[in-house]
């Protein structure tokens, strides 16, 4: 059974650009959600699909985007990046809305 | 507005000691609480929940105590082994398990 999987690894972008963050949940969830973890802090929750549809976000602002595929893979969308969209990326997928939820490594996102 | 804080970034115990990490809560709200233990280049990985209609719950070498009168949670490793090396972050939810709130997290050093 495959992991929770994510792409890239690292990037670098320069503020201003935008970016798109790839996650492939584990077979079976139908659920994914997404955090961002600064520096020195705890992962914080920026939304989470289900069967495609947006179930739920936190406080980030509308620049960042998400989507979720038929087949349950997902992606992140930031636009405009600022200098503090500079994080790791975790993706998060679940059996269902409220069971265990497994991360992926995560995608390294440098802004300068 | 951190509604769930770890007050200690680090902890640093002997091998075969334990090791106690302490969380704090400000929802009400929260009916769920959990463990990840991360190690770098690693997603967090689950490690031990408890209910809040629980006090303890106990897996091996590890115990989650909950006092909800104090708004207050800690995870007990006994006993503590070099492995044990990593972030633990402790982590809470409410009902609906669209989301999970986590702490800054707590960097443990396990010394042989």
């Amino acid at each position: 059974e495959t992991g929770v999987t994510q792409s890239p690894t690292h990037l670098i972008k320069t503020r201003g650009q935008q970016v798109t963050l790839r996650c492939s949940s584990q077979s079976g969830h139908n659920t994914v959600s997404w955090y961002q973890q600064a520096l020195g802090q705890g992962p914080q929750f920026i939304f989470q699909y289900y069967r495609e549809e947006e179930n739920g976000r936190g406080n980030f602002p509308p620049r960042f985007s998400g989507l979720q595929f038929p087949n349950y893979s997902s992606e992140l969308n930031v636009n405009a990046l600022e200098l503090d969209d500079s994080a790791l990326y975790l993706c998060a997928s679940s059996l269902a809305v409220g069971n265990e939820q497994y991360f992926g490594p995560g995608t390294r996102l440098t802004v300068t | 507005d951190q509604q769930v804080k770890q007050n200690s970034p680090s902890l640093s115990v002997q091998e075969g000691r334990i090791s106690i990490l302490n969380c704090d809560y400000t929802n009400s709200m929260f009916d769920y609480f959990l463990w990840y233990k991360k190690y770098p280049a690693e997603g967090p990985t689950f490690l031990i929940s408890i209910s809040s209609i629980k006090d303890k719950n106990e897996d091996g070498r590890f115990t989650v105590f909950l006092n909800k009168s104090a708004k207050h949670l800690s995870l007990h490793i006994v006993p503590s082994q070099p492995g044990d090396s990593a972030v633990y972050f402790c982590a809470a939810e409410e009902t609906s398990g669209s989301r999970l709130t986590f702490g800054e997290g707590t960097q443990l050093t396990v010394n042989p």
